[in-house]
């Protein structure tokens, strides 16, 4: 299957810093989601973004399908931001793959 | 339902026990997935429902797993015989429509086999 890498795999912010998240895939992909696992263990899709770039609020991806990456930016954060986010993707077939994630602790 | 519903929330079984997780979809959503999650670790797929259609199964461990969708809605997920490497949490998801798009997640029922 095709192979997803986060990075990076644990991320400590201040409240109201900024970060990037990275997503890289080994072949090329028709579907791509971010997911955000707040503590309490609820995943909640943030965007459906196979290509292209799109933003909801402070949070903003971009992917870059011919490269095979793609970027999910946190603008200040807030400590509700917390948890692990998830990038997953899929190709022929229904199932998508989901990386490591990448753990996000905002401290105030 | 407003989302997608999951029961029980928490389900400690006996070594050996059978097991029933149920999956309750957003109302209308055709497609509908079952995820395994062990501590740490992200989502792996189970199997996939178009309606009552199950069209995916490729990613249910071993035959001692079992997923059904009579109605093309509610879907139960049984374990027979349950062993301790059952233990981890099964997400449900459904979406809209019959190809890509956004996936939305259960609470999960979190499984302890003992």
């Amino acid at each position: 299957g095709i192979q997803v890498e986060q990075s990076p795999p644990d991320l400590i912010l201040q409240e109201g810093a900024n970060s990037t998240l990275r997503c890289n895939f080994s072949d090329s992909v028709n579907n791509l989601q971010w997911f955000h696992q707040n503590p309490w263990g609820q995943l909640i899709n943030l965007f459906y973004i196979p290509s292209g770039t799109k933003q909801n609020g402070r949070l903003s991806a971009t992917t870059v399908a011919t490269e095979r990456y793609s970027l999910l930016y946190i603008s200040s954060s807030q400590t509700t931001d917390s948890g692990v986010y998830f990038c997953a993707v899929g190709a022929f077939g229904y199932a998508l793959n989901f990386g490591k994630g990448t753990s996000l602790l905002v401290t105030p | 339902g407003a989302g997608v519903s999951q029961s029980p929330r928490y389900k400690v079984a006996k070594r050996g026990q059978d097991v029933a997780l149920r999956c309750d979809p957003i109302s209308g959503h055709v497609s509908l997935f079952w995820y395994q999650q062990a501590l740490g670790q992200g989502p792996e797929f189970l199997t996939y429902f178009q309606n009552e259609a199950q069209l995916d199964k490729s990613g249910l461990p071993s035959d001692r797993f079992f997923a059904e969708r009579p109605e093309g809605s509610v879907s139960t997920l049984k374990i027979q015989r349950t062993q301790q490497e059952d233990s981890a949490v099964y997400l449900c998801a459904s979406s809209s429509g019959t190809g890509w798009e956004p996936l939305h997640f259960g609470n999960g029922t979190r499984l302890t086999v003992t």
